[in-house]
């Protein structure tokens, strides 16, 4: 079983609507949150990152942790065409000393 | 601009060969990790420095080596290069030793001929 399992998509919605992304992970020891995007032929930006259960929110963007599930989402209102892009989702353990585990990303397409 | 700079953008090279992969990470930044993206295995961390000093190691392979300089530049040395090693290696940077987030570069592209 992969640490970050992340389903690749596409995921293709008509702009305007409310998207839905989600990663689960395996390793309870993982306590740190990230979301990242992902242009074409660029590298990751950090959109969001959280270290608690529950949702934190940024403009457009929700970030959702459930950590007894080990489930976390990203929620985008209002979808827009320039949010087109792989989202990946990224976690860490409570020391950092291995690094960041991502997921494969999910290649989301906005529909003008 | 992210302000983590990466040299080349591009490499095409032979099997067999050794190249260097180049990182300057944004003004103040103290850190820097060194990632894989292939199709297959996605985003794979390699190696981490902290101000000179190795911190971190990930799925890097011994025909891998990095190093970071006085002056923060980090550059990533691979050898023995194989097809399976095409690929793109990003290099990020972050202030502290232990980051939650990092800001990466735009990526060198190796393809292994």
């Amino acid at each position: 079983q992969k640490e970050v399992e992340q389903d690749p998509g596409p995921l293709s919605v008509p702009e305007g609507a409310i998207v839905s992304l989600n990663c689960t992970y395996s390793n309870s020891a993982f306590q740190y949150f990230m979301w990242y995007r992902q242009y074409s032929r660029k590298g990751p930006e950090l959109l969001m990152y959280t270290y608690s259960s529950g949702n934190k929110e940024d403009g457009r963007f929700t970030a959702q942790v459930d950590k007894s599930s080990k489930y976390i989402s990203l929620f985008i209102r209002d979808s827009q065409p320039s949010d087109s892009a792989t989202y990946l989702c990224a976690i860490l353990s409570g020391g950092g000393a291995d690094g960041l585990t991502f997921g494969k990303g999910t290649h989301l397409i906005i529909q003008p | 601009d992210s302000g983590v700079t990466q040299t080349p953008k591009h490499l095409i090279t032979a099997t067999g060969q050794r190249v260097t992969l180049r990182c300057s990470p944004r003004s103040g930044d103290l850190s820097v990790y060194w990632y894989q993206q292939s199709l297959d295995q996605g985003l794979q961390f390699l190696i981490q420095y902290y101000n000179g000093e190795e911190r971190a190691k990930g799925n890097i392979l011994e025909r891998f080596s990095a190093q970071q300089f006085p002056d923060l530049h980090s550059e990533l040395n691979l050898s023995s290069l194989e097809l399976g090693d095409s690929a793109l290696y990003f290099c990020a940077s972050s202030v502290s030793e232990t980051a939650y987030g990092y800001t990466f570069g735009s990526g060198t592209r190796l393809t292994v001929v």
